[in-house]
Formats: structure tokens, C-alpha cells, sequence
């Protein structure tokens, strides 16, 4: 399979504590992409990073890429209670994104 | 700017019934892109399009469905003959460039039951 890994599957955290998240993959890519999708619901567009970089910040946001490992993480700073949702990463090459299985986060009030 | 839209956003059907699922791309996009998400599943892509060309359909399975981008309206995926193990929710993203240089933007996606 295709399929990206991500760890841990499930996160739970306090509000205000930081919160970062694995992904590995298994091709060669063009870049990776961060998505959010909260329970039931679409997925929110948070961050991409090209192949070439190593390091991006949005925001409370920081993605690092290291292809040599053909590893990413992301963390979150500061959480807060509406951070809470599930966090996928997907890797590209051909177009088409690859997904992994997703890491839910909880942060508590 | 309106984002990606997707309807219907639920949709039953009875086995052996067609499921016809709909996906507008953002405005400038002119690439799209179907994924299909099982219950506590990530996302798993089945066919990239661009207007009224199929790119890669690696994903889509043999028999049964079907993918259109025509030059004018939206992106069709088309299911015939449902089966309860289509039940899904399937997912349109649209991006302004196929070139994997641009993000993709995903709709709210269509949730098909099969009963």
C-alpha cells in the first residue's frame, strides 16, 4: 500500500500545551500537505511544504520535512479547545495526494 | 469566492440503485480530484481530472464507476449499482494547477449510504 502512517493515532492534551504530530511516507514527493477535518465534516487546507524546504510556520502552526526520512511532523503551539479534530498529512507526486491514516487531537478546556 | 461545492451532501440509496455525486471547483480551478473516505479511515484518492480529460483513474475500481469533468458544468463521479460496501463518504478537492506546486481545497464532501 501507498498509504502514509501517521503517530500517534490519538492525541490528548490540556489547553495551552503544544501538541505535535508524525507522518511518514513512502514515495518520492513534490511537496506535503497538512489538512484538519473536524468530526463529520470537510477537510481545511493548513499548510503545504515543498520538497526543497525544511521548515514552514503559519501562524501557531510549524511543519518540518525531512526527506531523507521521508518523515514530516506537525506541531501546534498553544493549543486551544477548538483545535480539537483530526489531522491528516498528505504526501504528492503525480497529482494525486496521498493520504495518511490521521492523528485525532483532543485538547481539553 | 465561493470554495469547493458538492452536492448532494447526503445521499440513500438501495443496493443495485445509481449514486451520482456532484463537485463544483473553486472558481480558476481547473483541475479536480475525487477521494473516498471509509468510516474512521484517511482519505484515499480514485481519479484526477481536468476539463473533459481523464488524468489517472489508478484509484477508481474496475467496474461500476465512472468520472466526467465536461467543458461546461461539474465534475460527475457516477456509481451504478450500488452496493452497501460503497457506502462512503467521497470527497472533491480542485486545484489551480496540476503541477503539484498548488494546494488542493476540498469540498464538504457527499455522504452515500446504502441500504
Amino acid at each position: 500500500s501507498q498509504q502514509g502512517e501517521e503517530d500517534p493515532q490519538a492525541l490528548s492534551i490540556q489547553e495551552g500545551e503544544n501538541a505535535t504530530m508524525n507522518c511518514s511516507y513512502k514515495t518520492s514527493i513534490n511537496n506535503l500537505q497538512w489538512y484538519r477535518q473536524n468530526s463529520g465534516r470537510g477537510l481545511v487546507h493548513l499548510i503545504l511544504i515543498r520538497s526543497n524546504e525544511r521548515e514552514k510556520h503559519s501562524g501557531r502552526l510549524r511543519v518540518t520535512l525531512d526527506t531523507s526520512k521521508k518523515s514530516s511532523s506537525l506541531l501546534i503551539t498553544a493549543s486551544r479547545a477548538a483545535d480539537t479534530a483530526s489531522y491528516f498529512c498528505a504526501s504528492s507526486n503525480t497529482g494525486k495526494l496521498i493520504f495518511g491514516q490521521g492523528t485525532t487531537l483532543q485538547v481539553k478546556p | 469566492n465561493a470554495g469547493v461545492m458538492q452536492n448532494p451532501r447526503h445521499l440513500v440509496r438501495r443496493r443495485g440503485q445509481e449514486a451520482r455525486l456532484r463537485c463544483s471547483p473553486m472558481k480558476g480551478h481547473s483541475h479536480v480530484y475525487w477521494y473516498r473516505q471509509l468510516p474512521e479511515e484517511g482519505l484515499k484518492f480514485m481519479v484526477y481530472l481536468q476539463k473533459e480529460n481523464i488524468i489517472d483513474e489508478s484509484g477508481m475500481p474496475k467496474e461500476r464507476f465512472s468520472a466526467e469533468f465536461p467543458k461546461e458544468g461539474p465534475s460527475i463521479l457516477r456509481i451504478q449499482q450500488v452496493v452497501r460496501g460503497d457506502s462512503a463518504a467521497y470527497f472533491c478537492a480542485s486545484s489551480q494547477s496540476g503541477t503539484d506546486k498548488g494546494e488542493q481545497y476540498f469540498g464538504p464532501g457527499t455522504r452515500l449510504t446504502v441500504t
